[in-house]
Protein backbone atom coordinates (compact mmCIF):
# COMPACT_ATOMS: atom_id res chain seq x y z
CA UNK A 1 0.00 0.00 0.00
CA UNK A 2 1.19 3.39 -0.58
CA UNK A 3 3.28 5.32 2.05
CA UNK A 4 2.79 8.47 3.62
CA UNK A 5 2.89 11.32 0.52
CA UNK A 6 3.76 14.82 1.75
CA UNK A 7 3.82 17.63 -1.08
CA UNK A 8 5.84 19.87 -1.99
CA UNK A 9 8.97 18.40 -1.20
CA UNK A 10 11.23 21.25 -1.60
CA UNK A 11 9.96 24.71 -1.01
CA UNK A 12 11.87 28.39 -0.96
CA UNK A 13 9.90 31.21 0.11
CA UNK A 14 10.93 34.66 1.38
CA UNK A 15 10.44 36.18 4.89
CA UNK A 16 7.16 37.66 6.13
CA UNK A 17 5.25 34.80 3.66
CA UNK A 18 3.28 32.14 4.28
CA UNK A 19 3.59 28.06 3.79
CA UNK A 20 1.00 25.47 3.56
CA UNK A 21 2.40 21.88 3.49
CA UNK A 22 0.25 18.55 2.66
CA UNK A 23 0.19 15.38 3.93
CA UNK A 24 -1.83 12.44 2.84
CA UNK A 25 -1.58 9.10 5.74
CA UNK A 26 -1.41 5.79 4.52
CA UNK A 27 -4.48 4.09 3.82
CA UNK A 28 -6.75 3.69 6.80
CA UNK A 29 -4.21 6.00 8.90
CA UNK A 30 -6.81 8.10 10.96
CA UNK A 31 -4.07 9.79 13.32
CA UNK A 32 -1.70 12.74 11.74
CA UNK A 33 1.89 13.95 13.97
CA UNK A 34 3.92 16.65 12.46
CA UNK A 35 7.60 17.36 13.27
CA UNK A 36 10.11 19.76 12.32
CA UNK A 37 13.54 18.35 12.33
CA UNK A 38 16.46 21.21 12.24
CA UNK A 39 20.12 21.20 12.31
CA UNK A 40 21.18 19.85 16.08
CA UNK A 41 17.98 19.90 16.96
CA UNK A 42 16.02 16.44 16.37
CA UNK A 43 12.50 16.02 15.61
CA UNK A 44 10.36 18.88 17.52
CA UNK A 45 6.67 17.83 18.07
CA UNK A 46 4.59 20.34 16.19
CA UNK A 47 1.40 18.63 16.77
CA UNK A 48 -1.24 15.82 16.27
CA UNK A 49 -4.27 15.24 14.73
CA UNK A 50 -7.09 12.30 15.27
CA UNK A 51 -10.45 12.69 13.75
CA UNK A 52 -10.12 16.11 13.08
CA UNK A 53 -9.20 17.21 16.33
CA UNK A 54 -5.90 18.50 17.65
CA UNK A 55 -4.69 16.09 20.20
CA UNK A 56 -1.76 17.31 21.25
CA UNK A 57 0.58 20.47 20.32
CA UNK A 58 3.91 21.47 20.99
CA UNK A 59 5.75 24.39 22.26
CA UNK A 60 5.59 26.22 18.69
CA UNK A 61 4.48 29.50 18.58
CA UNK A 62 0.69 30.50 17.15
CA UNK A 63 2.19 31.00 13.63
CA UNK A 64 2.23 27.70 13.17
CA UNK A 65 -0.91 25.61 12.79
CA UNK A 66 -3.08 22.74 11.10
CA UNK A 67 -5.62 20.75 10.03
CA UNK A 68 -7.22 17.39 9.31
CA UNK A 69 -9.52 16.48 7.01
CA UNK A 70 -12.51 14.21 7.16
CA UNK A 71 -10.02 11.71 5.21
CA UNK A 72 -7.41 11.67 7.25
CA UNK A 73 -5.35 14.33 4.88
CA UNK A 74 -3.68 17.04 7.12
CA UNK A 75 -2.46 20.14 6.28
CA UNK A 76 -0.05 22.40 7.99
CA UNK A 77 0.82 26.19 7.60
CA UNK A 78 3.44 28.42 9.01
CA UNK A 79 2.40 32.15 8.30
CA UNK A 80 4.56 34.99 8.86
CA UNK A 81 7.99 32.49 7.89
CA UNK A 82 11.71 33.76 9.93
CA UNK A 83 14.40 32.76 8.82
CA UNK A 84 14.39 30.41 11.54
CA UNK A 85 11.75 28.41 10.02
CA UNK A 86 13.94 26.82 7.31
CA UNK A 87 13.83 22.99 8.35
CA UNK A 88 12.69 19.83 7.19
CA UNK A 89 8.75 19.57 8.07
CA UNK A 90 7.97 15.74 8.78
CA UNK A 91 4.73 14.15 8.69
CA UNK A 92 3.75 10.34 10.66
CA UNK A 93 0.73 8.53 10.66
CA UNK A 94 -0.82 5.65 12.71
CA UNK A 95 -3.51 3.95 13.10
CA UNK A 96 -5.06 5.98 15.70
CA UNK A 97 -3.84 6.76 19.08
CA UNK A 98 -3.94 3.94 21.53
CA UNK A 99 -3.48 1.46 18.23
CA UNK A 100 -0.35 2.20 17.19
CA UNK A 101 2.97 3.13 19.47
CA UNK A 102 4.98 3.43 15.98
CA UNK A 103 4.73 6.06 12.99
CA UNK A 104 5.27 5.81 9.55
CA UNK A 105 7.15 9.22 8.28
CA UNK A 106 6.83 10.38 4.65
CA UNK A 107 9.86 11.65 3.22
CA UNK A 108 9.04 15.22 4.30
CA UNK A 109 9.09 18.75 2.83
CA UNK A 110 11.82 20.42 2.63
CA UNK A 111 11.58 24.16 3.45
CA UNK A 112 13.99 26.70 3.25
CA UNK A 113 13.04 30.58 3.99
CA UNK A 114 14.92 33.10 2.29
CA UNK B 1 13.83 20.82 29.16
CA UNK B 2 15.31 17.64 26.74
CA UNK B 3 13.21 14.56 27.85
CA UNK B 4 15.02 11.88 25.62
CA UNK B 5 19.48 12.75 25.50
CA UNK B 6 21.34 11.08 22.70
CA UNK B 7 24.88 12.29 23.63
CA UNK B 8 26.77 11.38 21.14
CA UNK B 9 26.04 13.47 18.19
CA UNK B 10 27.81 10.37 15.98
CA UNK B 11 30.02 7.86 15.66
CA UNK B 12 31.79 5.85 13.69
CA UNK B 13 32.86 2.03 13.46
CA UNK B 14 34.35 -0.92 11.07
CA UNK B 15 32.60 -2.99 9.10
CA UNK B 16 31.78 -6.51 10.79
CA UNK B 17 32.46 -4.35 14.41
CA UNK B 18 29.40 -3.41 16.96
CA UNK B 19 27.86 -0.66 16.72
CA UNK B 20 26.54 0.80 19.94
CA UNK B 21 24.37 3.51 20.30
CA UNK B 22 22.82 5.44 23.95
CA UNK B 23 19.92 7.44 24.58
CA UNK B 24 19.20 8.57 28.15
CA UNK B 25 15.77 9.84 29.45
CA UNK B 26 14.77 11.80 32.20
CA UNK B 27 11.15 11.20 32.40
CA UNK B 28 9.97 8.41 34.56
CA UNK B 29 7.07 7.90 33.09
CA UNK B 30 8.29 7.19 29.38
CA UNK B 31 7.18 3.40 29.26
CA UNK B 32 7.58 2.62 25.04
CA UNK B 33 10.89 3.44 23.74
CA UNK B 34 11.87 3.26 19.89
CA UNK B 35 14.59 3.16 17.64
CA UNK B 36 14.35 5.20 14.11
CA UNK B 37 17.36 4.93 11.44
CA UNK B 38 17.24 7.98 8.63
CA UNK B 39 18.96 8.38 5.70
CA UNK B 40 19.16 11.74 3.52
CA UNK B 41 16.37 13.07 2.19
CA UNK B 42 14.01 10.38 3.46
CA UNK B 43 11.63 10.57 6.27
CA UNK B 44 12.94 8.57 9.29
CA UNK B 45 11.64 4.52 9.69
CA UNK B 46 11.11 2.48 12.38
CA UNK B 47 13.71 -0.15 13.28
CA UNK B 48 12.74 -1.43 16.43
CA UNK B 49 11.00 -1.12 20.02
CA UNK B 50 10.98 -2.52 23.39
CA UNK B 51 8.06 -2.03 26.00
CA UNK B 52 9.30 -1.23 29.85
CA UNK B 53 8.04 -4.60 31.17
CA UNK B 54 11.54 -5.98 29.34
CA UNK B 55 14.73 -5.32 29.35
CA UNK B 56 15.97 -6.39 25.92
CA UNK B 57 14.49 -6.80 22.42
CA UNK B 58 16.20 -8.48 19.52
CA UNK B 59 15.51 -8.38 16.01
CA UNK B 60 18.08 -9.88 13.77
CA UNK B 61 21.39 -7.61 14.10
CA UNK B 62 19.40 -5.02 16.20
CA UNK B 63 18.84 -5.42 19.79
CA UNK B 64 17.82 -2.73 22.16
CA UNK B 65 18.65 -2.75 25.81
CA UNK B 66 16.68 -1.13 28.74
CA UNK B 67 18.03 -0.43 31.96
CA UNK B 68 14.81 1.36 34.04
CA UNK B 69 16.65 2.19 37.10
CA UNK B 70 19.45 4.16 34.97
CA UNK B 71 17.02 5.82 32.65
CA UNK B 72 18.95 4.52 29.78
CA UNK B 73 18.68 2.20 26.67
CA UNK B 74 21.20 1.47 24.01
CA UNK B 75 20.96 0.09 20.18
CA UNK B 76 23.65 -2.58 19.08
CA UNK B 77 23.79 -3.44 15.33
CA UNK B 78 26.43 -6.62 15.04
CA UNK B 79 27.83 -6.98 12.81
CA UNK B 80 27.44 -3.59 11.48
CA UNK B 81 27.65 -2.97 7.94
CA UNK B 82 28.63 -0.05 5.46
CA UNK B 83 24.42 0.07 4.74
CA UNK B 84 23.78 0.78 8.17
CA UNK B 85 25.10 4.61 7.85
CA UNK B 86 22.63 6.87 8.74
CA UNK B 87 21.52 9.02 11.83
CA UNK B 88 19.39 7.17 14.62
CA UNK B 89 16.83 8.01 16.41
CA UNK B 90 15.75 7.61 20.43
CA UNK B 91 12.31 8.23 20.54
CA UNK B 92 10.15 7.39 24.11
CA UNK B 93 6.33 7.61 24.67
CA UNK B 94 4.51 7.72 28.35
CA UNK B 95 1.42 5.73 27.69
CA UNK B 96 -0.36 4.91 24.75
CA UNK B 97 -1.77 6.95 22.67
CA UNK B 98 0.89 9.42 23.51
CA UNK B 99 2.91 11.49 21.42
CA UNK B 100 6.44 10.43 20.24
CA UNK B 101 9.37 12.70 22.28
CA UNK B 102 12.87 12.31 20.17
CA UNK B 103 16.38 12.89 20.59
CA UNK B 104 18.22 14.58 18.98
CA UNK B 105 20.10 11.49 17.27
CA UNK B 106 23.14 10.03 16.67
CA UNK B 107 25.35 9.89 12.53
CA UNK B 108 26.38 6.24 12.48
CA UNK B 109 28.84 6.10 9.83
CA UNK B 110 30.40 2.46 9.16
CA UNK B 111 33.34 2.19 7.25
CA UNK B 112 34.43 -0.90 5.09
Amino acid sequence: KAGVTQTPRYLIKTRGQQVTLSCSPISGHRSVSWYQQTPGQGLQFLFEYFSETQRNKGNFPGRFSGRQFSNSRSEMNVSTLELGDSALYLCASSLAPGQDRGYTFGSGTRLTVV
Amino acid sequence: DQQVKQNSPSLSVQEGRISILNCDYTNSMFDYFLWYKKYPAEGPTFLISISSIKDKNEDGRFTVFLNKSAKHLSLHIVPSQPGDSAVYFCAASADVGEKLVFGKGTKLTVNP
